[in-house]
């Protein structure tokens, strides 16, 4: 049974691009949540996916999206990137609503 | 507004048990709590979840009042590899939408 995965492990953007990330679910799982963690801060709610339907959302303007594929795997679209987007982007996925949440390796963003 | 407070930091010495308290005004009625460990650079691990009273596994227990407000993660014996950050994460409904509530995470030293 594999686990979380996010790719890619590393990325750099300029200001203004836009960004996807990309997490593959554990096995069985059919829920998948997003986060940022800033440099020294604790992870920060982005949205939570269930079965394709957004669940939740975090206070974070539109520019963040996302959406969850037939499979659960899942996806988080950020346009108009600012220098404050560079953190780590943690995914995590989990068997039911509620359920414990297991995460994955974390995507780096670096926006410069 | 639902909100999660650990304290900043903690230093024991190994072989001491360590008790780590969150407080979680607002949690939301059917949702576990759960506390997770973290390594510079790595994406958060499991250690326990709960509802209600105790519970224990290999590595931990935990404790929640019967009000739900706060939780207390006690590691029995700590070694040097426990130290690290150590997060609660609990679910709010918050301005019609469900959020997952980080705390602030208590960073714990372990001294020989």
């Amino acid at each position: 049974e594999t686990g979380v995965t996010q790719s890619p492990t590393h990325l750099i953007k300029t200001r203004g691009q836009q960004v996807t990330l990309r997490c593959s679910s554990q096995s069985g799982h059919n829920t998948v949540s997003w986060y940022q963690q800033a440099l020294g801060q604790g992870p920060q709610f982005i949205f939570q996916y269930y079965r394709e339907e957004k669940n939740g959302r975090g206070n974070f303007p539109p520019r963040f999206s996302g959406l969850q594929f037939p499979n659960y795997s899942s996806e988080l679209n950020v346009n108009a990137l600012e220098l404050d987007d560079s953190a780590l982007y943690l995914c995590a996925s989990s068997s039911e609503l509620a359920e414990t949440q297991y995460f994955g390796p974390g995507t780096r963003l670096l926006v410069l | 507004l639902a909100k999660t407070t650990q304290p900043i930091s903690m230093d024991s010495y190994e072989g001491q048990e360590v008790n780590i308290t969150c407080s979680h005004n607002n949690i939301a009625t059917n949702d576990y709590i759960t506390w997770y460990q973290q390594f510079p650079s790595q994406g958060p691990r499991f250690i326990i979840q709960g509802y209600k009273t105790k519970v224990t596994n290999e590595v931990a227990s935990l404790f929640i009042p019967a009000d739900r407000k706060s939780s207390t993660l006690s590691l029995p014996r700590v070694s040097l590899s426990d130290t690290a950050v150590y997060y609660c994460l609990v679910g709010a409904s918050m301005d019609s939408s469900y959020k997952l509530i980080f705390g602030s995470g208590t960073r714990l030293l372990v001294r020989p």
